[in-house]
């Protein structure tokens, strides 16, 4: 079946440090993958997304490479922020059918200033 | 411009009452629309989809149903609660400019 699985969390990092939050995925067929971010008290807003292998998704300062041979799609950033706390959600969607998407746990991370 | 909306942001309800939350997309026609269920510090579920008018397509068996009504109207109900239905419930839609989810803000459950 399809999964998707990230690091636990918490992170707790500096501000001005390097982020990497690990996500894999196991997937039949090509699937799209993403990013979700999640502040406290509020939906899920889309970070970025790749749609096939070898795409980068990039936005805020946020990367992530879609990963066929390792099947993975890791989230990084060179210099995080006290603002970039929040939970970090990995997901994948079939491009089938009604397009269900699949999440992983979460990846909690705190910024120190 | 898209935009989703998702009422009430929290509820209190004594188990065995009966649950109605709503959710309505504008800007858009057609839309594929979810239900995901958020537990305390853990991931979302996936409880219904809807990719049509009438259509829902249910992905766990439990105390809950849902309805499309209309075509950006997605309604998720119980008849009955139960303790374990308490969670944060997330509406989402399909974005087709951006192959990704919009979700609602979420309403917060708790049923004592």
């Amino acid at each position: 079946g399809n999964s998707v699985t990230q690091m636990e969390g918490p992170v707790t990092l500096s501000e001005e440090a390097f982020l990497t939050i690990n996500c894999t995925y196991t997937a039949t067929g090509y699937p799209s993958l993403f990013w979700y971010v999640q502040y406290p008290g509020e939906g899920l807003q889309l970070l970025l997304k790749a749609t096939k292998a070898d795409d980068k998704g990039s936005n805020k300062g946020f990367e992530a490479t879609y990963r066929k041979e390792t099947t993975s799609f890791h989230l990084e950033k060179g210099s995080v922020q006290v603002s970039d706390s929040a939970v970090y959600f990995c997901a994948l969607t079939r491009n089938t059918g009604g397009f269900k998407t699949i999440f992983g746990a979460g990846t909690r991370l705190f910024v120190k200033a | 411009s898209q935009t989703i909306h998702q009422w009430p942001a929290t509820l209190v309800q004594p188990v065995g009452s009966p649950l109605s939350l709503e959710c309505t997309v504008e800007g858009t026609s057609n839309p594929n629309l979810y239900w995901y269920r958020q537990a305390a510090g853990r991931g979302l579920q996936l409880l219904f989809y809807s990719v049509g008018i009438g259509q829902i397509s249910s992905e766990v068996p439990q105390n809950l149903s849902a309805s499309r009504p209309q075509d950006r109207q997605f309604i998720l109900s119980s008849k009955k609660l139960l303790l374990s239905d308490s969670g944060f419930y997330l509406c989402a839609y399909r974005d087709k400019r951006n192959y990704g989810y919009t979700f609602g803000s979420g309403t917060r459950l708790t049923v004592v």
